[in-house]
């Protein structure tokens, strides 16, 4: 395992309301990322981190922010959920963007 | 915009048959990932090809990259029934710490 959990695992919220996905790691690599994955599409990239407060978007962001505070921990905030961000969010980790990206468990979300 | 494209999506195949999948992507990019993913799981690294002509072996699977047809290649040898998973390319998009991903390919080996 590359050492990375995603807190919390399920959870079902409402629309409209806040909703704060964490991602923690113990290896302290520099580039952290966060994916969602929905039938039909694969991947896609929400926001990523190359540091501690140095994040960039995506190719998905709206409706999403990010921080990063600690090298360890990148946080995903849905200000406001909505129903199309029902979905599976993955967390990743890679030490140089070279090298292959780690994912850890997975969230499932349900926007109710 | 970078797009990946695998093709087929689904592949039903039988044990100990051989097979080639295939992902394109449209712009130029020197990086390519494969990954796996089982059901309800989280995505496994298989392969990292990061030049032209790379090539890499693992068991059953060897995934090839020519970045001037812009096209990977990952062949299954002798097919078995633990290689059953969906199988995702990534496309570095140039130059940036992104991946653009493929839909991914179902993958079932049937004894």
């Amino acid at each position: 395992d590359a050492g990375i959990t995603q807190s919390p695992r399920h959870k079902v919220t409402e629309t409209g309301t806040p909703v704060t996905l964490r991602c923690h790691q113990t290896e302290n690599h520099r580039y952290m990322y966060w994916y969602r994955q929905d039938p039909g599409h694969g991947l896609r990239l929400i926001h990523y981190s190359y540091g501690v407060k140095d994040t960039d978007k995506g190719e998905v962001s709206d409706g999403y922010s990010v921080s990063r505070s600690k090298t360890e921990d990148f946080l995903l905030t849905l200000e406001s959920a909505t129903s199309s961000q029902t979905s599976v969010y993955f967390c990743a980790i890679s030490v140089y963007r070279q090298e292959t990206q780690y994912f850890g468990p997975g969230t499932r979300l349900l926007v109710l | 915009e970078l797009k990946v494209e695998q093709n087929p999506l689904f592949l039903s195949m039988q044990e100990g048959k051989n097979y080639t999948i295939y992902c394109n992507y449209s712009t130029t990019s020197d990086r390519l990932y494969w990954y796996r993913q089982d059901p309800g799981k989280s995505l496994e690294s298989l392969f990292v090809l990061l030049s032209n002509g790379a090539v890499k072996q693992e068991g059953r699977l060897m995934a090839s990259l020519d970045t001037k047809a812009r096209l990977s290649t990952l062949h299954i040898t002798a097919a078995v029934h633990d290689l059953s998973a969906t199988y995702f390319c990534a496309v570095e998009k140039g130059g940036s710490e992104k991946l653009v991903f493929g839909k991914g390919m179902k993958l079932t080996v049937n004894p």
